[in-house]
């Protein structure tokens, strides 16, 4: 099946600081890409849907500023967590669709901690 | 909104036994994707159903879709401690494939040796 790769897997910042997020899908292009984030034996929220060469549309409530995200080809997607607090403390995972099927694959995920 | 309910919300099996997974909607499914996960890594795709009454099979994991397509199960048989986990369900919202997903809360299974 198709790969999509996160990266880091772990990340650990000072709180205030920025943290960017890469996800990439290895072997097939992605012109969309899906960014969620996972609280502690919650279920998976979506934040974004990530366009290759357009802004990113964010689901209600969740900060565009904060939250930026860029997908700058059709193999790249980041998400950047600006001036991050510990509430923002979580674990991101980033999903593509490859269109020459159905399946949605995700990457490995994040996971942030914010000190 | 669409939301997608899950049961049971935790399952402890021992090993050998069958067990099933629900996943109903409040809107009809027009894409019903099944993962799973171990706690703090990624997802793992399992399969997806599109058609009313389709019914798929990996291994020992039967996934089926119902006629009207507001339920789905997911069947494992003769489950090993391999099988534990938690098992995810999402949906594609709106009513096409778009690959943008809700998920149900998850199930998380145990399977004692």
């Amino acid at each position: 099946g198709a790969v999509v790769s996160q990266h880091p897997s772990r990340v650990i910042c000072k709180s205030g600081t920025s943290v960017k997020i890469e996800c990439r899908s290895l072997d097939f292009q992605a012109t969309t890409m899906f960014w969620y984030r996972q609280f502690p034996k919650q279920s998976l929220m979506l934040m974004a849907t990530s366009n290759e060469g357009s802004k990113a549309t964010y689901e209600q409530g969740v900060e565009k500023d904060k939250f930026l995200i860029n997908h700058a080809s059709l193999t790249l997607s980041t998400l950047t967590v600006t001036s991050a607090h510990p509430e923002d403390s979580s674990f991101y995972i980033c999903s593509a669709r490859d269109w020459m099927n159905t399946e949605a694959f995700f990457g490995q995920g994040t996971r942030l901690t914010v000190v | 909104s669409q939301e997608l309910e899950q049961s049971p919300q935790s399952l402890i099996v021992q090993e050998g036994k069958n067990l099933t997974i629900n996943c109903t909607s409040s809107k009809t499914l027009y894409g019903l994707y099944w993962y799973k996960q171990k706690y703090g890594e990624g997802l793992i795709f399992l399969m997806m159903l599109q058609k009313g009454g389709e019914e798929k099979s990996h291994e020992k994991i039967t996934a089926k879709l119902d006629e009207k397509k507001q339920q789905s199960s997911l069947h494992i048989t003769a489950s090993q401690p391999s099988h534990a986990g938690i098992y995810l369900c999402g949906a594609d919202i709106g009513s096409g494939n778009t690959g943008k997903l809700i998920f149900g809360q998850g199930t998380t299974l145990q399977v004692k040796p």
